[in-house]
């Protein structure tokens, strides 16, 4: 089975610009979350989609949103990047939350 | 809120010593508890879980008690080895199973 996949690994973005980040789950796998690693810090809850619809949201303004497509495939977009969005974004997947989540490597964001 | 605090790092060990990793948590109900572990440059990979109070997850030689009395999970390892290095996250799912909620996370390094 294949894993979770995102892409890209690495980019490089200007204040002020918008991203999207994209993330294919786990095969099987009908729910998506994003997370967010500051450089030497856990991972922070995003959001959450399941079966296409966003189903739990952290602490995060609303230029920080996101798509579930109907192959369970999703994405990322944040707009109006700031300096402080420079992180790690991971994406996970899951068929429930007790059977536990699948990361993704990450896309390293740097925002200049 | 929900919350996870794990002692802080990094933690220097020799090899084949005895590793433990505190972690406990504050949570309503009964979570699911998890140990994540994040080798340089990657993403998440899930050690170990328990989804109910006095199961033992176990995993590659770690293995973590869920002790409701104590709202712990302590992560311990018998005989530790370089290969071990990495970052060590203690992390929960509430009841609503929305998101994990993770510790700040505990850097290992094993030295021959």
């Amino acid at each position: 089975e294949t894993g979770v996949t995102q892409s890209p690994t690495h980019l490089i973005k200007t204040r002020g610009q918008q991203v999207t980040l994209r993330c294919s789950s786990q095969s099987g796998h009908n729910t998506v979350s994003w997370y967010q690693q500051a450089l030497g810090q856990g991972p922070q809850f995003i959001f959450q989609y399941y079966r296409e619809e966003e189903n739990g949201r952290g602490n995060f303004p609303p230029r920080f949103s996101g798509l579930q497509f109907p192959n369970y495939s999703s994405e990322l977009n944040v707009n109006a990047l700031e300096l402080d969005d420079s992180a790690l974004y991971l994406c996970a997947s899951s068929l429930s939350s007790n059977y536990g989540y699948t990361f993704g490597s990450g896309t390293r964001l740097t925002v200049v | 809120g929900n919350s996870v605090t794990q002692m802080e790092g990094p933690v220097t060990l020799s090899e084949e010593a005895f590793l433990t990793i505190n972690c406990t948590y504050t949570a309503t109900g009964y979570p699911s508890l998890f140990w994540y572990v994040q080798y340089p440059g990657e993403g998440l990979q899930l050690l170990l879980k328990a989804t109910k109070a006095d199961d033992k997850g176990s995993n590659k030689g770690f293995e973590a008690t869920y002790r409701k009395e104590t709202t712990s999970f302590h992560l311990e390892k018998g005989s530790v080895q370089v290969s071990d290095s990495a970052v060590y996250f203690c992390a929960l799912v509430d009841n609503a199973g929305n998101m994990l909620t993770f510790g700040g996370g505990t850097r290992l390094m094993v030295k021959p």
